[in-house]
């Protein structure tokens, strides 16, 4: 089945940093989003890509949709300790089994204030 | 504004026990999730629903059940339950396909 790799598997930052993530696969994706989950929640939407070469924007953090439609990436500038928590990156294709997004095992961020 | 319920939040059953996981949501999404989540793992899609009436299969649907009678409840039922469906759960809704709302997750175990 289609697979996501997300890396890297977890970073140990300190506070003030810029921090970079990405998402890869074999296959096409429609859409990606990230996903940021703190511990004991359930995860939140943080942006959503709909367009090949799309760079969004939502604070601090910003993504873009790779042009080839198979990667993504999540950058988030000046880190603060708020920012701990698992990043994950979902990948949706219309027209394949409907409502299935895929997911990355997750990127794990430490901040050290 | 409660967004995705689920209940409960932690549960202990034994093998062979059965349990329904509730899950309910009030926006008026259609498409309804039901996802678990291993350590060190990402999330993996055990049934989804587009509608009421209307369920399918995800990428794990063995042990569960799911019904989805109305647009607010997708309830997700373990028959037969087994140690390696011991997870945390987590049912989603969206109003348009990916962009998923997340409970707070239940927590299953199985000894």
């Amino acid at each position: 089945g289609q697979q996501l790799n997300q890396s890297p598997q977890s970073m140990f930052i300190q506070e003030g940093e810029d921090v970079s993530m990405n998402c890869t696969s074999s296959s096409i994706f429609n859409t990606w989003l990230w996903y940021k989950q703190e511990p004991g929640e359930g995860p939140v939407l943080l942006i959503a890509l709909y367009k090949a070469g799309e760079l969004t924007s939502n604070g601090r953090l910003t993504a873009q949709f790779g042009i080839t439609r198979k990667d993504s990436f999540l950058n988030i500038s000046a880190s603060i300790p708020s920012d701990v928590g698992i990043y994950f990156c979902a990948g949706l294709n219309y027209g394949g089994s409907q409502g299935n997004l895929i997911f990355g095992k997750g990127t794990k961020l430490s901040v050290k204030p | 504004n409660a967004g995705v319920t689920q209940t409960p939040k932690f549960r202990i059953l034994k093998i062979g026990q059965s349990m329904t996981l509730q899950c309910a949501q009030d926006m008026n999404h259609n498409y309804m999730y039901w996802y678990r989540q291993d350590p060190g793992m990402g999330l993996k899609l055990i049934y989804y629903s587009v509608g009421a009436g209307i369920t399918d299969k995800g990428e794990v649907p063995n042990g569960y059940n799911v019904s989805r009678s109305t647009t607010e409840d997708f309830p997700l039922r373990l028959e037969l339950a087994a140690p390696s469906q011991t997870s945390v759960y987590f049912c989603a809704s969206s109003l348009l396909e990916g962009e998923a709302f997340f409970g707070q997750g239940t927590r299953l175990t199985v000894v």
